[in-house]
Protein backbone atom coordinates (compact mmCIF):
# COMPACT_ATOMS: atom_id res chain seq x y z
CA UNK A 1 0.00 0.00 0.00
CA UNK A 2 0.90 3.39 -1.04
CA UNK A 3 1.57 6.20 2.21
CA UNK A 4 2.61 9.85 2.65
CA UNK A 5 3.86 11.71 5.62
CA UNK A 6 4.55 14.72 5.70
CA UNK A 7 6.29 15.03 9.12
CA UNK A 8 5.40 18.67 9.97
CA UNK A 9 1.94 20.02 10.76
CA UNK A 10 3.44 23.81 10.69
CA UNK A 11 6.46 25.77 8.83
CA UNK A 12 7.12 29.23 9.72
CA UNK A 13 9.80 31.10 7.88
CA UNK A 14 10.16 34.21 7.37
CA UNK A 15 9.38 36.50 4.21
CA UNK A 16 12.48 36.54 1.70
CA UNK A 17 14.00 33.14 3.52
CA UNK A 18 13.92 29.42 2.36
CA UNK A 19 11.38 27.72 2.12
CA UNK A 20 11.37 24.04 3.00
CA UNK A 21 8.33 21.15 2.94
CA UNK A 22 9.15 17.86 3.75
CA UNK A 23 7.75 14.75 2.39
CA UNK A 24 8.56 11.30 2.17
CA UNK A 25 6.50 8.23 0.30
CA UNK A 26 6.33 4.74 0.86
CA UNK A 27 4.93 2.71 -2.66
CA UNK A 28 5.32 -0.79 -3.68
CA UNK A 29 6.44 0.29 -7.22
CA UNK A 30 7.13 3.26 -8.96
CA UNK A 31 6.01 6.48 -7.58
CA UNK A 32 4.36 9.53 -9.31
CA UNK A 33 4.78 12.10 -6.87
CA UNK A 34 2.75 15.60 -6.52
CA UNK A 35 2.39 18.79 -4.62
CA UNK A 36 -0.70 20.96 -3.98
CA UNK A 37 -1.63 23.73 -2.77
CA UNK A 38 -4.50 24.82 -0.47
CA UNK A 39 -5.83 28.56 0.47
CA UNK A 40 -8.66 28.67 2.55
CA UNK A 41 -11.98 27.42 1.21
CA UNK A 42 -10.11 26.24 -2.36
CA UNK A 43 -10.09 23.52 -3.88
CA UNK A 44 -6.30 22.32 -4.44
CA UNK A 45 -3.80 23.62 -6.99
CA UNK A 46 -1.10 22.04 -8.91
CA UNK A 47 2.06 22.81 -8.13
CA UNK A 48 4.71 19.92 -9.85
CA UNK A 49 5.15 16.66 -10.39
CA UNK A 50 7.60 14.29 -11.02
CA UNK A 51 6.62 10.78 -13.08
CA UNK A 52 10.19 10.76 -14.96
CA UNK A 53 13.58 11.97 -15.27
CA UNK A 54 15.40 14.61 -14.15
CA UNK A 55 15.21 14.62 -10.07
CA UNK A 56 15.16 18.63 -9.67
CA UNK A 57 11.63 19.40 -10.71
CA UNK A 58 10.21 23.18 -11.53
CA UNK A 59 6.79 23.97 -10.59
CA UNK A 60 4.68 26.86 -10.50
CA UNK A 61 4.91 30.11 -8.77
CA UNK A 62 8.95 29.44 -8.19
CA UNK A 63 8.61 25.95 -6.46
CA UNK A 64 10.50 23.05 -6.53
CA UNK A 65 10.79 19.72 -5.60
CA UNK A 66 13.81 16.74 -5.46
CA UNK A 67 12.95 13.21 -6.12
CA UNK A 68 15.18 11.18 -3.76
CA UNK A 69 15.03 7.63 -4.14
CA UNK A 70 16.95 6.41 -1.77
CA UNK A 71 15.22 8.30 0.53
CA UNK A 72 12.20 8.31 -0.26
CA UNK A 73 11.62 12.06 -0.14
CA UNK A 74 10.11 14.68 -2.21
CA UNK A 75 10.51 17.66 -0.06
CA UNK A 76 8.88 20.80 -1.56
CA UNK A 77 11.52 23.92 -1.93
CA UNK A 78 11.46 27.36 -2.73
CA UNK A 79 14.70 30.03 -2.45
CA UNK A 80 12.79 32.88 -1.45
CA UNK A 81 9.11 32.58 0.28
CA UNK A 82 6.71 35.06 -0.18
CA UNK A 83 3.58 35.90 2.59
CA UNK A 84 1.44 35.08 -0.70
CA UNK A 85 2.60 31.73 -0.07
CA UNK A 86 0.91 30.97 2.90
CA UNK A 87 -1.35 28.48 2.56
CA UNK A 88 -1.94 24.79 3.31
CA UNK A 89 0.48 22.58 1.03
CA UNK A 90 -0.07 18.48 0.54
CA UNK A 91 2.51 16.01 -0.98
CA UNK A 92 0.41 12.83 -2.81
CA UNK A 93 1.91 9.89 -4.40
CA UNK A 94 0.22 7.13 -6.52
CA UNK A 95 1.84 3.88 -7.11
CA UNK A 96 1.83 3.34 -11.01
CA UNK A 97 2.90 -0.34 -10.10
CA UNK A 98 -0.21 -1.42 -8.34
CA UNK A 99 -2.81 0.73 -8.43
CA UNK A 100 -4.53 1.04 -11.67
CA UNK A 101 -7.33 3.39 -10.59
CA UNK A 102 -4.99 6.17 -10.33
CA UNK A 103 -5.79 7.02 -7.08
CA UNK A 104 -3.88 9.94 -4.80
CA UNK A 105 -2.46 8.98 -1.67
CA UNK A 106 -1.87 12.57 0.38
CA UNK A 107 0.29 13.63 3.30
CA UNK A 108 -1.87 15.41 6.18
CA UNK A 109 -0.90 18.76 4.96
CA UNK A 110 1.36 21.12 6.23
CA UNK A 111 0.89 24.72 6.91
CA UNK A 112 3.64 27.20 6.02
CA UNK A 113 3.27 30.34 7.23
CA UNK A 114 5.29 33.42 6.07
CA UNK A 115 5.58 36.61 8.23
CA UNK A 116 6.60 40.01 6.67
CA UNK B 1 -4.21 24.28 -17.64
CA UNK B 2 -7.10 21.89 -17.11
CA UNK B 3 -10.37 23.36 -15.64
CA UNK B 4 -12.84 21.60 -13.35
CA UNK B 5 -15.43 23.33 -12.08
CA UNK B 6 -18.00 22.32 -9.19
CA UNK B 7 -21.45 23.17 -8.57
CA UNK B 8 -22.84 24.93 -6.38
CA UNK B 9 -20.19 26.64 -4.85
CA UNK B 10 -21.83 26.33 -1.14
CA UNK B 11 -24.97 25.05 0.25
CA UNK B 12 -26.97 24.87 3.40
CA UNK B 13 -29.96 22.42 3.87
CA UNK B 14 -32.27 21.08 6.08
CA UNK B 15 -31.39 17.52 7.90
CA UNK B 16 -33.21 14.78 5.95
CA UNK B 17 -33.21 16.76 2.57
CA UNK B 18 -30.61 15.52 -0.53
CA UNK B 19 -27.99 17.43 -1.96
CA UNK B 20 -26.71 17.11 -5.03
CA UNK B 21 -23.25 18.64 -6.21
CA UNK B 22 -21.91 18.57 -10.10
CA UNK B 23 -18.61 18.23 -11.34
CA UNK B 24 -17.50 19.21 -14.82
CA UNK B 25 -13.99 19.12 -16.81
CA UNK B 26 -14.72 22.07 -18.81
CA UNK B 27 -11.99 21.41 -21.51
CA UNK B 28 -11.29 18.21 -21.30
CA UNK B 29 -12.27 14.82 -21.32
CA UNK B 30 -12.09 13.35 -18.07
CA UNK B 31 -12.05 9.30 -18.11
CA UNK B 32 -12.06 9.20 -14.41
CA UNK B 33 -13.57 11.09 -11.74
CA UNK B 34 -12.42 11.11 -8.02
CA UNK B 35 -14.75 12.56 -4.75
CA UNK B 36 -12.77 13.67 -2.00
CA UNK B 37 -14.20 15.05 1.55
CA UNK B 38 -12.19 17.49 3.92
CA UNK B 39 -12.60 18.34 7.39
CA UNK B 40 -11.47 21.45 8.97
CA UNK B 41 -7.93 21.55 8.61
CA UNK B 42 -7.33 18.01 7.64
CA UNK B 43 -6.28 15.93 4.76
CA UNK B 44 -8.51 14.89 1.71
CA UNK B 45 -9.92 11.77 2.24
CA UNK B 46 -10.97 9.92 -0.99
CA UNK B 47 -14.52 8.93 -1.28
CA UNK B 48 -15.25 6.69 -4.56
CA UNK B 49 -13.72 6.57 -8.10
CA UNK B 50 -15.98 6.89 -10.81
CA UNK B 51 -15.59 6.11 -14.58
CA UNK B 52 -17.68 6.94 -17.24
CA UNK B 53 -20.95 4.74 -17.37
CA UNK B 54 -19.87 2.43 -15.01
CA UNK B 55 -20.49 1.82 -11.33
CA UNK B 56 -18.55 4.47 -9.03
CA UNK B 57 -15.72 2.40 -6.61
CA UNK B 58 -16.46 3.66 -2.97
CA UNK B 59 -13.55 3.66 -0.38
CA UNK B 60 -13.77 1.46 2.60
CA UNK B 61 -16.30 2.91 5.17
CA UNK B 62 -18.16 5.70 2.62
CA UNK B 63 -22.12 4.48 2.26
CA UNK B 64 -23.01 3.94 -1.23
CA UNK B 65 -26.56 4.45 -0.80
CA UNK B 66 -25.66 7.43 1.36
CA UNK B 67 -23.55 9.38 -1.15
CA UNK B 68 -24.78 8.10 -4.75
CA UNK B 69 -22.27 9.08 -7.72
CA UNK B 70 -23.38 8.99 -11.06
CA UNK B 71 -20.80 9.72 -13.94
CA UNK B 72 -22.83 9.78 -17.16
CA UNK B 73 -20.59 11.67 -19.39
CA UNK B 74 -16.92 12.21 -19.83
CA UNK B 75 -17.06 16.14 -18.89
CA UNK B 76 -20.16 15.87 -16.00
CA UNK B 77 -19.98 13.59 -12.58
CA UNK B 78 -22.69 14.29 -9.61
CA UNK B 79 -22.30 13.41 -5.93
CA UNK B 80 -25.86 13.70 -4.34
CA UNK B 81 -25.66 13.19 -0.28
CA UNK B 82 -29.51 11.47 0.42
CA UNK B 83 -30.83 12.21 3.26
CA UNK B 84 -28.31 14.33 4.78
CA UNK B 85 -27.44 15.17 8.31
CA UNK B 86 -25.40 17.82 10.60
CA UNK B 87 -22.56 14.81 10.60
CA UNK B 88 -22.34 14.92 6.78
CA UNK B 89 -21.32 18.79 6.85
CA UNK B 90 -17.49 19.40 5.12
CA UNK B 91 -16.29 20.79 2.46
CA UNK B 92 -16.37 18.35 -0.71
CA UNK B 93 -13.69 17.83 -3.89
CA UNK B 94 -13.66 16.42 -7.22
CA UNK B 95 -11.02 15.84 -9.25
CA UNK B 96 -10.86 15.13 -12.53
CA UNK B 97 -8.25 12.90 -14.69
CA UNK B 98 -7.85 12.86 -18.56
CA UNK B 99 -6.48 10.75 -20.94
CA UNK B 100 -2.77 11.63 -20.08
CA UNK B 101 -3.67 9.45 -16.88
CA UNK B 102 -0.92 10.92 -14.83
CA UNK B 103 -2.63 14.29 -13.39
CA UNK B 104 -5.85 14.85 -11.59
CA UNK B 105 -7.38 18.35 -11.81
CA UNK B 106 -9.46 19.63 -8.92
CA UNK B 107 -12.68 21.50 -8.47
CA UNK B 108 -12.52 24.48 -6.42
CA UNK B 109 -14.79 22.21 -3.34
CA UNK B 110 -18.05 22.92 -2.31
CA UNK B 111 -19.03 23.78 1.34
CA UNK B 112 -21.93 21.97 2.85
CA UNK B 113 -23.70 22.84 5.76
CA UNK B 114 -26.49 20.75 6.87
CA UNK B 115 -28.65 22.43 9.77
Amino acid sequence: AQSVAQPEDQVNVAEGNPLTVKCTYSVSGNPYLFWYVQYPNRGLQFLLKYITGDNLVKGSYGFEAEFNKSQTSFHLKKPSALVSDSALYFCAVRDMWTDSWGKLQFGAGTQVVVTP
Amino acid sequence: GAVVSQHPSRVICKSGTSVKIECRSLDFQATTMFWYRQFPKQSLMLMATSNEGSKATYEQGVEKDKFLINHASLTLSTLTVTSAHPEDSSFYICSAEGLAENEQFFGPGTRLTVL
